[in-house]
């Protein structure tokens, strides 16, 4: 039990799908995070949010959009993806955004056909 | 922003061997954690060590902040260690807060 949790584990969709990732915490942290890992490229950092307010936004597509409705809650709305988005996306948790233990999710695996 | 750089990047052992993981880091650093990824892509925590020397079970580590260096020591390996240890690094100020990972060091150990 980490304390993150994501669902769905696994979700293979198509290019002109709409989607959603969840990510739940119960560490009562302020802070989560939305990293992407591609094959062979380290973890990106896609997202930031801190008490429920967005501070980072790393140059990711618009079809990729967060949503944090309160603290212990962060989704990724997926649309009209590409195959190149297939990855492991990696929720994370931390007690604030500046230099806390980070804590991670199981992750899902995101397939896009 | 920070660069963080992990070697070697593939390392085989036999079980009961020891081993030692490395990760430099290009600034200063508030926030260092290693953590280990098993199969299924789970991140596990295995030290938040900015600086120091932790010790968990068969697991240690330490980070020396002044030669921007730490290391994972892993004793007695066992098979259910293998994966890839990933060392992540953040600095404080000018927005940079993020944790910035490494490339990973991907252990196989062989019974």
């Amino acid at each position: 039990e980490t304390g993150v949790t994501q669902t769905p584990r696994h979700l293979v969709m198509g290019m002109t799908n709409k989607k959603s990732l969840k990510c739940e915490q119960h560490l009562g942290h302020n802070a989560m995070y939305w990293y992407k890992q591609s094959a062979k490229k380290p973890l990106e950092l896609m997202f930031v949010y801190s008490l429920e307010e967005r501070v980072e936004n790393n140059s990711v597509p618009s079809r990729f959009s967060p949503e944090c409705p309160n603290s212990s809650h962060l989704f990724l709305h997926l649309h009209t993806l590409q195959p190149e988005d297939s990855a492991l996306y990696l929720c994370a948790s931390s007690a604030s955004r500046l230099n806390t233990e980070a804590f991670f999710g199981q992750g899902t695996r995101l397939t896009v056909v | 922003g920070i660069q963080v750089e992990q070697s070697p990047p593939d390392l085989i052992l036999q079980e009961g061997a020891n081993s030692t993981l490395r990760c430099n880091f290009s600034d200063s650093v508030n926030n260092l954690q290693w953590f280990h990824q098993n199969p299924w892509g789970q991140l596990i925590n295995l030290f938040y060590i900015p600086s120091g020397t932790k010790q968990n079970g068969r697991l240690s580590a330490t980070t020396v902040a002044t030669e921007r260096y730490s290391l994972l020591y892993i004793s007695s390996s066992q098979t259910t260690d293998s994966g890839v240890y990933f060392c992540a690094a953040s600095t404080l100020g000018g927005g940079s807060e993020k944790l910035v990972f490494g490339k990973g060091t991907k252990l196989t150990v062989n019974p």
